[in-house]
């Protein structure tokens, strides 16, 4: 079982380049999220998606924008990316079926210079 | 406002000594409560969760946490740490539908062999 995956594992990015997350889950989860983490402040969630089609503002969503055209995907984009937004970068799913656990991928390291 | 409270950043244990990583919330209601833990390098993984009922919870790995509703708390506990047990634990809880969790800035534990 794969899980969560993210792509790309890593990417370093100048001040004012675009690029897109991509987060892929073969649980048949109905939730995802985008959450980023930085030190001492733990995670904080960008975005989210109750369902294909649906995306939802979370805690810090400024500079980012999501999609989520299907069930399995959800993707987040950065259109001109900021040294603010160097972080780690999770995206996790769930559903009530699986009693609210969260299914975290392995992350993504983003470096914008 | 929401939130969750990590008051300790840093812990640093002996192996076999007894583990207690603090937590606290604030909402208006009782939330449901997690702990998640999270090695280097990796995305995280649900120790436990509280939603109702008995009020000690047993997760995985030997950890357990207690919830106490007069004192806000959810102390996560292990009786006896294992040098494998060092990583970075997170408290979260969720008030309402759509699964959204509000996680503490994190504990890091370190044990000592």
């Amino acid at each position: 079982n794969a899980g969560v995956t993210q792509t790309p594992k890593f990417r370093v990015l100048k001040t004012g380049q675009s690029m897109t997350l991509l987060c892929a889950q073969d649980m048949n989860h109905e939730y995802m999220y985008w959450y980023r983490q930085d030190p001492g402040m733990g995670l904080r969630l960008i975005h989210y998606s109750v369902g294909e089609g649906t995306t939802a503002k979370g805690e810090v969503p400024d500079g980012y924008n999501v999609s989520r055209l299907k069930k399995q995907n959800f993707l987040l984009g950065l259109e001109s990316a900021a040294p603010s937004q160097t972080s780690v970068y999770f995206c996790a799913s769930s559903s009530p079926r699986d009693g609210e656990k969260l299914f975290f991928g392995s992350g993504t390291q983003l470096s914008v210079l | 406002a929401q939130s969750v409270t990590q008051p300790d950043i840093h812990i640093t244990v002996s192996e076999g000594a007894s583990l207690e990583l603090r937590c606290n919330y604030s909402y208006g209601a009782t939330p449901y409560l997690f702990w998640y833990v999270q090695s280097p390098g990796q995305g995280l993984q649900l120790l436990l969760k509280y939603f109702s009922g008995d009020t000690l919870v047993q997760g995985i790995k030997g950890f357990e946490a207690e919830f106490k509703r007069s004192q806000s708390s959810f102390n996560l506990r292990k009786p006896s740490v294992h040098w494998s047990d060092a990583a970075e634990y997170f408290c979260a809880a969720e008030a309402g539908g759509g699964n959204k969790l509000t996680f503490g800035t994190g504990t890091q534990l370190k044990v000592e062999l």
